[in-house]
């Protein structure tokens, strides 16, 4: 049964420390998505990547955050430096695209972040 | 721009009860992918159902069906003899598509809060 994994589940940090989130996609997908949920907000996109490249991080607070994609099986989201703002559930999720199929994304389990 | 509109933004039920979910959706697209997810307590977001615009047939899968009317813009979520087990943060979501072609950009409605009691 394959999953998005995401690590770590939940993190806990002091403001001005770097954090780092990480996203295995699912073997074969090639559209990789990071999104922030928050009581006040809902659900966010911060950024998303198609075959690695990103193709839009418009959500993404740039002068603090960041995404990369090394390698296929691999995705990152860098804070640096946190906020207690940045507290937040973080999701990755996973897709295929463009194209028949395309759309439905398959979401990890989500950081849990707290900045102090 | 698109929009999607969950307007109850909590629904308490006894459990047995039917319950549905409301969607309506906005964009300019004329095809375009909606679908349901559902995010129970522990947090992850589940996919539970996909639907492109051409295809307004009601979709049934268990206790949960589906109801897409593209005259009324809405795609409601029923929920046939509700369980604990159904309580959860239901979301809606629509699809951008650049001519007929999905890139997979999902915009979410603010979610529907469902507690079903014993």
């Amino acid at each position: 049964d394959a999953r998005v994994t995401q690590t770590p589940r939940h993190k806990v940090t002091e403001m001005g420390q770097e954090v780092t989130m990480r996203c295995q996609p699912i073997l074969g997908h090639n559209t990789v998505f990071w999104y922030r949920q928050t009581m006040m907000q809902g659900l966010e996109l911060l950024a998303y990547f198609r075959n690695r490249a990103p193709l839009d991080d418009s959500g993404m607070p740039k002068d603090r955050f960041s995404a990369e994609m090394p390698d296929a099986t691999l995705a990152t989201l860098k804070i640096q430096p946190s906020e207690p703002r940045d507290s937040a559930v973080y999701f990755c999720a996973s897709g295929l695209g463009p194209g028949q199929g395309a759309g439905t994304q398959y979401f990890g389990p989500g950081t849990r972040l707290t900045v102090l | 721009a698109q929009k999607v509109t969950q307007a109850q933004t909590e629904i308490s039920v006894v459990e047995k009860e039917d319950v549905t979910l409301d969607c309506v959706y906005e964009t300019r697209d004329t095809t375009y992918y909606l679908f349901w997810y559902k995010q129970p307590p522990s947090g992850e977001l589940v996919f539970l159902i996909r639907r492109n615009s051409f295809d307004e047939q009601n979709e049934i899968s268990g206790r949960y069906s589906w109801n897409f009317q593209k005259s009324t813009s809405s795609f409601n979520f029923t929920i046939t003899a509700s369980q604990v087990v159904d309580s959860a943060v239901y979301f809606c979501a629509l699809s951008e598509t650049a001519g007929g072609t999905s890139y997979g950009k999902l915009t979410f409605g603010q979610g529907t809060i469902l507690t079903v009691h014993p």
